[in-house]
């Protein structure tokens, strides 16, 4: 069955790049839609973006300036990074598969935590 | 409004029913999908497209949406379903994902 694995580092300085990958095992990612979410400790989930088809990324608009993804095929993954990081954007982030097209994310990665501190 | 809104906090009594609720706009147009989330996990998909049980999730799940409003619907509580439950669907552009803020259940 499909997997996902999140990793990368668990602090990252203020002001720096957050770089997370996601590995997907038991499927290709050329099939299905990608998305990273995140959660900060206590609170709700945020969605942060998409990646699917040839590469085709949506972004949540609140984020959109500080953030890419992009798939690498050869390792079937995904990753993101967030630019301009602060405490705010201290929190867990999750991988999640999404099926179809009602953003339903049916398989979803352990999560990493990352903390934003000098 | 793109926004999704949930209560925050929702009791029930051990083998009664319960509904939590999730407003917004975008629920008119797209569909809803639920998901429960214990602590020191990831989400778990519980409902998607409105009404429809992934496998293996209890059939005490149901949901419904009409309008604005979707409801997720717990018949027969039980302890283990004390958990945090979250509403998704697309945002009026159709393009992005909200979620709503969640609604902590208590089973009594």
């Amino acid at each position: 069955q499909v997997q996902l694995q999140e990793s990368g580092p668990g602090l990252v300085k203020p002001s720096e790049t957050l770089s997370l990958t996601c590995s997907v095992s038991g499927g290709s990612i050329n099939l299905f839609s990608w998305n990273w979410i995140r959660q900060p400790a206590g609170k709700g989930l945020e969605w942060i973006g998409r990646i699917y088809t040839r590469g085709t990324t949506n972004y949540n608009p609140s984020l959109k300036s500080r953030v890419t993804m992009s798939g690498d095929t050869s390792k079937n993954a995904i990753s993101l990074n967030l630019y301009s990081v602060t405490a705010a954007d201290t929190a867990v982030y999750y991988c999640a598969r999404e099926v179809g097209t009602t953003s339903a994310f049916d398989i979803w990665g352990q999560g990493t935590v990352v903390t934003v501190s000098s | 409004s793109s926004e999704l809104t949930q209560d925050s906090a929702v009791s029930v009594a051990l083998g009664q029913t319960v509904r939590i609720t999730c407003q917004g706009d975008s629920l008119r147009s797209y569909y809803v999908s639920w998901y429960q989330q214990k602590p020191g996990q990831a989400p778990l998909i519980i409902l998607y497209d409105n009404n429809n049980r992934p496998s293996g999730i209890p059939d005490r799940f149901s949901g419904s949406s009409s309008g604005s409003t979707a409801s997720l619907i717990i018949t027969g509580a039980q302890a283990e379903d004390e958990a945090d439950y979250y509403c998704n669907c697309r945002d009026t552009s159709g393009f992005h994902v909200v979620f709503g803020g969640g609604t902590k259940l208590t089973v009594l």
